[in-house]
């Protein structure tokens, strides 16, 4: 049975830093990875998606990357910004897509 | 266009009572699904379809039945409403089932139940 935990489950850091955030699974028999962003009281908005062959994604001030041997995924974020505050959800899809736990970003102004 | 849409966003019932959420996407997808988020924002898939055709049950109470009258909607029906229904459902949809396809997903609905 696939699990999925992201540490840390909540983070607070200032403006302007640079910050990762990390997620693990534990069968690395996926399709694929993905990143979700979580606004309170909102709904999923899809970040990057890594596929299994690839080994990392960018886009904008994002970068995910994937090493599947492991069980691993990052996702860093360069320059925060306060409305870069959210709840980050990573989730791995073999015959069904698992999500783990989240991490609540805050960005301190 | 919204591509995965939900209705209603909130819904405040009491237990015991039956309610249905809707599911609706215009992305052409084959498959769709339901999700349900508990108090610890934890997301766990309830069911699957594929081509109106039921894949994925994962142990969700008899309560719950899903209904798909056509590829584009996925419809949530839910009896006897309990305390522990209480959480945000969301609907998502994909091409496929299996494979690297990207999930996209509802804004989600908040289900009260007092």
């Amino acid at each position: 049975k696939q699990e999925v935990t992201q540490i840390p489950a909540a983070l607070s850091v200032p403006e302007g830093e640079n910050l990762v955030l990390n997620c693990s699974f534990t069968d690395s028999a996926i399709y694929n990875l993905q990143w979700f962003r979580q606004d309170p009281g909102k709904g999923l908005t899809s970040l990057l998606l890594i596929q299994s062959s690839q080994r990392e994604q960018t886009s904008g001030r994002l970068n995910a990357s994937l090493d599947k041997s492991s069980g691993r995924s990052t996702l860093y974020i360069a320059a925060s910004q306060p409305g870069d505050s959210a709840t980050y959800l990573c989730a791995v899809k073999d015959e069904k897509l698992t999500f783990g736990t989240g991490t609540r970003l805050t960005i301190i102004p | 266009d919204t591509a995965v849409s939900q209705t209603p966003k909130y819904l405040v019932t009491q237990m015991g009572n039956d309610k249905s959420i809707k599911c609706e996407q215009n992305l052409g997808h084959d498959t769709m699904y339901w999700y349900k988020q508990d108090s610890k924002k934890f997301l766990k898939i309830m069911f699957s379809y594929n081509n109106k055709e039921l894949i994925i049950n994962e142990t969700v109470p008899n309560r719950f039945s899903p209904k798909s009258p056509d590829k584009a909607h996925l419809n949530l029906h839910i009896n006897s409403l309990e305390l522990g229904d209480s959480a945000v459902y969301f609907c998502a949809s994909s091409h496929g089932l299996a494979g690297p396809d990207t999930q996209y997903f509802g804004p989600g609905t908040r289900l009260t139940v007092l």
